[in-house]
């Protein structure tokens, strides 16, 4: 298995600024997965941060609103940039194991006035 | 495109009483398909997967290629099965996961 702790765990912000959510593992994973679920909604992928590389982002997700950083083997940051009301959403940080299941952090709950 | 598809939103059922939750998948490859479940207030956690062939909790899913199915399954529901339900498909070999909409069992006493 896989421990996963995000830091801040809520939070409530103001339009315009920019949250960092942070994503550490308890042990070195090759690829972390950043996901969104808004309410009611299910997860999607935002993007696939791979330890010294660029991060792979999805269609409809770009850089300059949620650059990622993974400086190494056991953590990864999200920030959300400029932010409105409709990022208001569950942050998620995930790690795939050598026998392809997911472990989850517990989400960062984003609000955003 | 690999796609995962859950047809209900919400499925409510009495206790005791036989779970069937629907999940449809398109991947052109061979899949591997997993269930995710999401208990209040806590993370999503892994249920059961394909390659498994077991039984978690009382549940089972079999992988029907033929009609690219994967349905969750219990004869006999608890109230502690009542949670969010995520069907999940990837590629495999640390590929991106895709998850479908989410059920919500909602097991009435």
């Amino acid at each position: 298995s896989a421990v996963i702790s995000q830091k801040p765990s809520r939070d409530i912000c103001q339009r315009g600024t920019s949250l960092t959510i942070q994503c550490q593992v308890d042990s070195q994973v090759t690829m972390m997965f950043w996901y969104r679920q808004q309410p009611g909604q299910s997860l999607t992928l935002i993007a696939t941060a791979n330890q010294g590389s660029e991060a792979t982002y999805e269609s409809g997700f770009v850089i300059d609103k949620f650059p990622i950083s993974r400086p190494n083997l056991t953590f990864s940051t999200l920030t959300v940039s400029n932010m409105s009301p409709e990022d208001s959403s569950i942050y998620l940080c995930s790690v795939v194991r050598e026998s392809n299941e997911q472990f989850f952090g517990p989400g960062t709950r984003l609000t955003v006035l | 495109a690999q796609r995962v598809t859950q047809p209900e939103k919400l499925l409510s059922v009495f206790k005791g009483a036989p779970v069937e939750l629907k999940c449809n998948y398109s991947y052109s490859g061979s899949p591997e398909l997993f269930w995710y479940v999401q208990y209040s207030r806590q993370r999503l956690q892994l249920l059961l997967r394909h390659i498994s062939r077991e039984s978690i909790k009382g549940f089972t899913a079999d992988l029907n290629k033929g009609e690219t199915s994967f349905h969750l399954k219990k004869p006999f529901a608890q109230e502690e099965d009542s949670a969010m339900y995520y069907c999940a498909l990837t590629g495999g070999g640390y590929q991106k996961v895709t998850f479908g909409t989410g059920t919500k069992l909602q097991v009435i006493p």
